[in-house]
């Protein structure tokens, strides 16, 4: 099976502007979870979809959205940019609840200038 | 109190050697506990999962759960260079969220 794939895999965007990332999950799979990764926070969770429905949301502001469509595909949008956000943005899929462990694409690494 | 949390170490051990990392995590309802591992600029691999108290082995790798304690480790047999990674133990809790610890980086010493 093909793994989790996210574009692109690198951006540059500047403040204020807004960011569209995407993300497939692994054949089968219908949870996609987003998380931002930095060197001080290590791993936060943004939030878990699960058949087009935002199950869970971690602490973040409202600036971050997500979608899921109906093919399980999942796009994370950031706006009004900030230089904090500047992050490795991480997609992970499961084919449950989660409960049976969450495997990741290979991230997308957004600088904020 | 961090909901899990690990000796961010370094840790650092000589080849052949038992690499032993502990994770503690605050929320006594959680049933599900995972240890990935990432290397430098790579995304996390899922390598373990263990969800009943006890010992779960996989080739060089033991999982170890203790609910009482709330604590879990992973210990690495016949350590190789390759394992030096940073290892994250990841807990579901009552929240259905999956909560990182912030990792334990590990080198291996040939």
């Amino acid at each position: 099976k093909a793994g989790v794939t996210q574009t692109p895999r690198y951006l540059i965007k500047t403040r204020g502007q807004q960011v569209t990332l995407s993300c497939s999950p692994i054949s089968g799979h219908r949870s996609v979870s987003w998380y931002q990764q930095t060197p001080g926070q290590g791993l936060q969770f943004l939030f878990e979809y699960f058949s087009e429905t935002q199950r869970n949301k971690g602490n973040f502001p409202g600036r971050f959205s997500g979608r899921q469509f109906s093919n399980s595909r999942s796009e994370m949008n950031v706006s009004t940019l900030e230089l904090g956000d500047s992050a490795l943005y991480l997609c992970a899929s499961s084919s449950g609840r989660g409960g049976n462990g969450q495997y990741f694409g290979p991230g997308t690494r957004l600088t904020v200038t | 109190q961090k909901e899990v949390e690990q000796n961010s170490g370094p840790l650092s051990v000589p080849e052949g050697a038992i690499a032993s990392l502990n994770c503690t995590y605050s929320d006594r309802g959680s049933q599900s506990f995972f240890w990935y591992r990432q290397y430098s600029g790579k995304s996390p691999e899922l390598i373990m999962s263990i969800y009943s108290n006890g010992d779960k082995e996989d080739g060089r790798f033991t999982a170890q759960l203790n609910k009482a304690s709330q604590y879990v480790s992973l210990l690495i047999r016949d350590s190789q260079p390759s394992d030096s990674a940073t290892y994250l133990c990841a807990v579901i809790g009552g929240s259905e969220k999956l909560v990182f610890g912030k990792g334990t980086k590990l080198t291996v010493n040939p």
